[in-house]
This record gives structure tokens, C-alpha cells and sequence, in this order.
């Protein structure tokens, strides 16, 4: 079993549309938890950094980090083109090693 | 402008090639990594090094090595004991002690001829 599970999709909704993504996790002990933004052929951009349980918002997105179910989220409200990616979820036991998920590929239909 | 530079975007290796990879900031970060990228298989991490002059194996180290001589620099060699060494690498920096987040490069694509 892998320490962090991500569906790899691919995942496809219509513009506008409120996206959920998911990851869970099998170690209680990871503390810090990520979201990244990776285009095709390019870097992963940093989206989101949650530390605690419970729900971070900026702009469209929303963070959600549940540690009783070893479960963390990604929403995307109002969903646009330009929002089609590949999304990774990371996580950290706090050691500044981090491990990551597949990773989701995202398409927002206009 | 800040940010974490990778050189070549792609580079080709042939078979007995010894080839290496940049990797430059100037974030001033302590900590700098590399990871490989697969498709279906998420970041891999290769090596990590925390402080000049020190570096550890990652979960996939073999065939891989690096020097950090410099803060901003990490240069990554594929040896030709790596016997699959096509991939997408990126190089990421993070700012030791501080948080756990890292900030990435564009990457490299490395393709064998």
C-alpha cells in the first residue's frame, strides 16, 4: 500500500463547475499538507499549505485537511479553463522531506 | 527576479553517457532537491542536500549523484549505471526550518538516443 493514494483520473467536468479532489493518506504522523498545480512539461506551482485539521480558503480554492480520516481535499469553485492541470497532493512528517501523491489530471471543459 | 532555474529543458544521453543537470537559485534557501517524475508514478526523490557541502540519498538514489558546493547551486549527474534514465527531473528549493513547502523548477526533460 502506498503511504499516499491519489485517484490519477483523468477527471473532466464543464466550466463553472465546483471540482473536488482527493488524497488519503496511511501515516497519522504526517503534519503538513500540500497542494501543487503542475501544466504539462513544466514545474509544480504551490497552491495551497495547510498545517491543522480543518478548512483554508484563498480565492477559488479551498483546502480541506481531516486527520481523524487521514483525508485531504482540494476544492475548486467556479472552475475555468485555465484551471485544467495536473493536481499533486504532498504531505510531510515535518522533516522538510515531503511525499507526494500521482497526481489527478484535471480538464475543464469550456 | 527570484526563482529556481533548471538547464538544460531537454537533454539527450546516449548509451555509456555520463550527463548532468543544473539546477540554480537565488532564493536563498538552504535546502535543495531533486526528484524524478514519471507518468503514473508522482515525484520521486533522488537526492536532497540541507547545508553546502552535504547531501543524502533519497528513495532512488542509484545511478544518480550530486555535489553542493555552492548555496545555489545543485547540479545533478545520471550516471550510465542508471539503466532507465528517461524521465522528466525537476529541482526544488525550500527554506529550511522555516516550513515545509518547496518551490520548483521548470525541469528537465531527459531522453536516451
Amino acid at each position: 500500500q502506498k503511504e499516499v493514494e491519489q485517484d490519477p483520473g483523468p477527471l473532466s467536468v464543464p466550466e463553472g463547475a465546483i471540482v473536488s479532489l482527493n488524497c488519503t493518506y496511511s501515516n497519522s504522523a504526517f503534519q503538513y499538507f500540500m497542494w501543487y498545480r503542475q501544466y504539462s512539461r513544466k514545474g509544480p506551482e504551490l497552491l495551497m499549505y495547510t498545517y491543522s485539521s480543518g478548512n483554508k480558503e484563498d480565492g477559488r480554492f479551498t483546502a480541506q485537511v481531516d486527520k481523524s480520516s487521514k483525508y485531504i481535499s482540494l476544492f475548486i469553485r467556479d472552475s475555468q479553463p485555465s484551471d485544467s492541470a495536473t493536481y499533486l497532493c504532498a504531505m510531510s512528517f515535518g522533516n522538510e522531506k515531503l511525499t507526494f501523491g500521482t497526481g489527478t489530471r484535471l480538464t475543464i471543459i469550456p | 527576479d527570484g526563482g529556481i532555474t533548471q538547464s538544460p529543458k531537454y537533454l539527450f544521453r546516449k548509451e555509456g553517457q555520463n550527463v548532468t543537470l543544473s539546477c540554480e537559485q537565488n532564493l536563498n534557501h538552504d535546502a535543495m532537491y531533486w526528484y524524478r517524475q514519471d507518468p503514473g508514478q508522482g515525484l520521486r526523490l533522488i537526492y536532497y542536500s540541507q547545508i553546502v557541502n552535504d547531501f543524502q540519498k533519497g528513495d532512488i538514489a542509484e545511478g544518480y549523484s550530486v555535489s553542493r558546493e555552492k548555496k545555489e547551486s545543485f547540479p545533478l549527474t545520471v550516471t550510465s549505471a542508471q539503466k532507465n534514465p528517461t524521465a522528466f527531473y525537476l529541482c526544488a528549493s525550500s527554506n529550511a526550518g522555516n516550513d515545509e513547502t518547496q518551490y520548483f523548477g521548470p525541469g528537465t526533460r531527459l531522453l536516451v538516443l
